[in-house]
C-alpha cells in the first residue's frame, strides 16, 4: 500500500543533542513537507521541498535542518539550537503536478519528540 | 498572508445528531482552496473534504458537507448522523494561488466529542 512512513513514533532528545526524524513516501510525490504541532495549536510549517535537491524554509525553520537527496525521503534534523523541541511532528507529501489550490496533503502518522 | 480561525475549541454532540464546526478565513489570493482534516487520537491527519473558491456548489463527501459562504469568508463543516468514531480533532486549512502556492495554512482545530 502506498503511503508515508514516519519513524520513530516516539523520540527523546537530551540537552545539546541533534536528533533526526525519518520520513519516507512511496506515493511518487514530488513535494514533501514538515509540520510541527503543539498542544492546542494548529500545524505550523517548518520546511518544504518541491523537488529533489531543493527545499525552502517555512514559518518556523530556526533550529531545524532538512535534506532531500532522494524523492522518497525527507528527513528532519532537530538541532541543539531548537530550544523548545517538544512537539508532535508530521510529515506530508503532495503531487503538485495537478496544479492549483486543490492539491491535498497526505500525512504520515507523526513522531512525538520529547526532551529528557 | 492567509489566516484560518476556528472559534470553537471544543464541541459536544449526541450520537446520530448533526453538528457544525465553524471556520472563517482571510486571504488576498484571488483563487484558493479550503480543506478539512480529521485527526483522531492516533495522530494521523485524515483528509475529509475540499472546496474550491470558484466552485458553484458546496462540496459533499458522504456524511460530510461544507457550508461555503464566500462573502462571509466562512467554510463550516457539517457532519450528519454523528458516530462515536467521529470523536477527534478537526482542522480547517486553506491554500491559495500565488506566493503561498505550496503552503497549507491550518487553524487551531476543534475537538469534537460524540456522546452515546
Amino acid at each position: 500500500d502506498g503511503g508515508i512512513t514516519q519513524s520513530p513514533k516516539y523520540l527523546f532528545r537530551k540537552e545539546g543533542q541533534n536528533v533526526t526524524l525519518s520520513c519516507e513516501q512511496n506515493l511518487n510525490h514530488d513535494a514533501m513537507y514538515w509540520y510541527r504541532q503543539d498542544p492546542g495549536q494548529g500545524l505550523r510549517l517548518i520546511y518544504y521541498s518541491q523537488i529533489v535537491n531543493d527545499f525552502q524554509k517555512g514559518d518556523i525553520a530556526e533550529g531545524y535542518s532538512v535534506s532531500r537527496e532522494k524523492k522518497e525521503s525527507f528527513p528532519l534534523t532537530v538541532t541543539s539550537a531548537q530550544k523548545n523541541p517538544t512537539a508532535f511532528y508530521l510529515c506530508a507529501s503532495t503531487d503538485p503536478g495537478q496544479g492549483g489550490p486543490n492539491e491535498k496533503l497526505f500525512f504520515g502518522s507523526g513522531t512525538q519528540l520529547s526532551v529528557l | 498572508a492567509q489566516k484560518i480561525t476556528q472559534t470553537q475549541p471544543g464541541m459536544f454532540v449526541q450520537e446520530k445528531e448533526a453538528v457544525t464546526l465553524d471556520c472563517t478565513y482571510d486571504t488576498s489570493d484571488p483563487s484558493y482552496g479550503l480543506f478539512w482534516y480529521k485527526q483522531p487520537s492516533s495522530g494521523e491527519m485524515i483528509f475529509l473534504i475540499y472546496q474550491g473558491s470558484y466552485d458553484q456548489q458546496n462540496a459533499t463527501e458522504g456524511r460530510y458537507s461544507l457550508n461555503f459562504q464566500k462573502a462571509r469568508k466562512s467554510a463550516n463543516l457539517v457532519i450528519s448522523a454523528s458516530q462515536l468514531g467521529d470523536s477527534a480533532m478537526y482542522f480547517c486549512a486553506m491554500r491559495g494561488i500565488g506566493g503561498s502556492n505550496y503552503k497549507l495554512t491550518f487553524g487551531k482545530g476543534t475537538l469534537l466529542t460524540v456522546n452515546p
